[in-house]
């Protein structure tokens, strides 16, 4: 069955330091997407890839790289992590018009 | 910047009962629209979606859409206790976009 799996599930990162979310996809989807989830915000974009090799910024990117190398992987990564960037996180994949298939999502916490 | 609004921000009703959430948006030239279901300590999944003026009924869930209104409405009737989830609203502009904008979410819970 197509998934959209992202690892860790939990991550407990120090102000300052780097932290890397991985999300892959078994959808063969060209687009992938993350979000970060906040309690009174809803989902928000952050950053966004239509394949491999491609990142495009969201409605939220400062603070957040994101690496796209291959068809089934794209990375968020949070070079210098800071308490504010403590959220849930999901990835996505999609195209065209077809419904997203999120992850199950990652619990980040920084302290 | 596409704006995405949801109403209520909460919903409580009785087994059985029926529920409506709204949805407006600010981008005329938005073109598809979806509702997201997410139960507690799960990702978003699509429940249905909707792309034409009108109504769109699947099972228990009525979807409908008004372009000109900038609106779009997600009707339950005969609520289960599985119905109780986070449901969001959203909106992808024409050809040419791909990414979806959601609203904040509408929090649908049951009255055992």
């Amino acid at each position: 069955e197509a998934a959209v799996t992202q690892s860790p599930r939990n991550k407990v990162a120090v102000t300052g330091g780097k932290v890397t979310l991985s999300c892959n996809q078994t959808n063969n989807h060209n687009n992938m997407y993350w979000y970060r989830q906040d309690t009174g915000h809803g989902l928000r974009l952050i950053h966004y890839s239509y394949g491999a090799g491609s990142t495009e910024k969201g409605d939220i990117p400062d603070g957040y790289k994101a690496s796209r190398p291959s068809q089934e992987n794209f990375s968020l990564i949070l070079e210098l992590a800071t308490p504010s960037q403590t959220s849930v996180y999901f990835c996505a994949s999609g195209t065209g018009n077809s419904d997203y298939t999120f992850g199950s999502g990652t619990r980040l916490l920084v302290i | 910047q596409q704006k995405v609004q949801q109403s209520p921000e909460s919903l409580i009703v009785p087994e059985g009962g029926m529920a409506s959430l709204n949805c407006t948006f600010s981008d005329r030239n938005s073109q598809y629209f979806w509702w997201y279901r997410q139960h507690s300590g799960e990702g978003p999944k699509a429940l249905m979606s909707i792309f034409s003026n009108g109504d769109k009924k699947e099972g228990r869930f009525t979807a409908h859409l008004n372009k000109a209104s900038l609106h779009v409405s997600l009707h339950i009737k005969d609520s289960q206790p599985s119905d109780s989830a986070l449901y969001f609203c959203a909106v992808r502009a024409g050809t040419g976009s791909n990414r979806l904008t959601f609203g904040k979410g509408t929090k649908f819970s049951l009255i055992p």
